[in-house]
């Protein structure tokens, strides 16, 4: 079956504008989580959803939100964007909102200029 | 924000050595999951671990969840080439099934053929 599937797979924007991120889930997992990867801070937990509610947040400023569609595919939204958002966003998905058997997708390579 | 101390940073060793890391926290966990990140893609789970004590192999690959319930080492024996890459360990909080996982930093392994 079909992986967890992220688009785009590269982005580049500029300081201030806004991007939206796309995952596509394992079908059948209802369970969502976003997470970021940087070299300095490492992986960091963005947020998670299960069945089209945000369960979770991590410790990120309100310019990262998300959401989570009846199909179970989830986006994630960056507005205001600064030099620091520069990152590999990763997206997993889960049979249930539990941390067992979460698949990651390849991830978003995201560059702000 | 919150990680776990993962060692060590980095290995470099030769093909057929057995390696070893470990994770600790300051929190205890209810499940502690090893992941392997090769170059441009998303983690992919080697091993979970659910309860304190178990001892868990996958092929070559040994982990063991800590009485403590917060720390967890993996073994990896007879190392050989391709199992170059990042291993992250990563650990799921006692406050309920929800995909907020914790990593560690990383271990960086490197093997010479």
């Amino acid at each position: 079956k079909a992986g967890v599937t992220q688009t785009p797979r590269y982005l580049i924007k500029t300081r201030g504008q806004q991007v939206t991120l796309s995952c596509s889930p394992i079908s059948g997992h209802r369970s969502v989580s976003w997470y970021q990867q940087t070299p300095g801070q490492g992986l960091q937990f963005l947020f998670e959803y299960f069945s089209e509610t945000q369960r979770n947040k991590g410790n990120f400023p309100g310019r990262f939100s998300g959401r989570q569609f009846s199909n179970s595919r989830s986006e994630m939204n960056v507005s205001t964007l600064e030099l620091g958002d520069s990152a590999l966003y990763l997206c997993a998905s889960s049979l249930s909102a539990s941390a067992y058997g979460y698949t990651f997708g390849s991830g978003t390579r995201l560059t702000v200029v | 924000g919150q990680q776990l101390n993962q060692s060590p940073q980095s290995m470099f060793i030769q093909e057929g050595e057995d390696v070893s890391m470990n994770c600790t926290s300051s929190s205890i966990f209810n499940t502690w999951l090893w992941y392997k990140q090769d170059p441009g893609e998303g983690p992919v789970l080697l091993i979970a671990l659910y309860k304190a004590g178990e001892l868990t192999s996958n092929g070559r690959l040994t982990a063991q969840f800590g009485i403590t319930r917060k720390d967890s080492f993996l073994n990896i024996s007879a190392s050989i080439p391709s199992d170059v890459g990042i291993y992250f360990c990563a650990g799921q909080g006692v406050s309920g099934n929800t995909g907020k996982l914790i990593f560690g930093q990383g271990t960086t392994l490197q093997v010479k053929p």
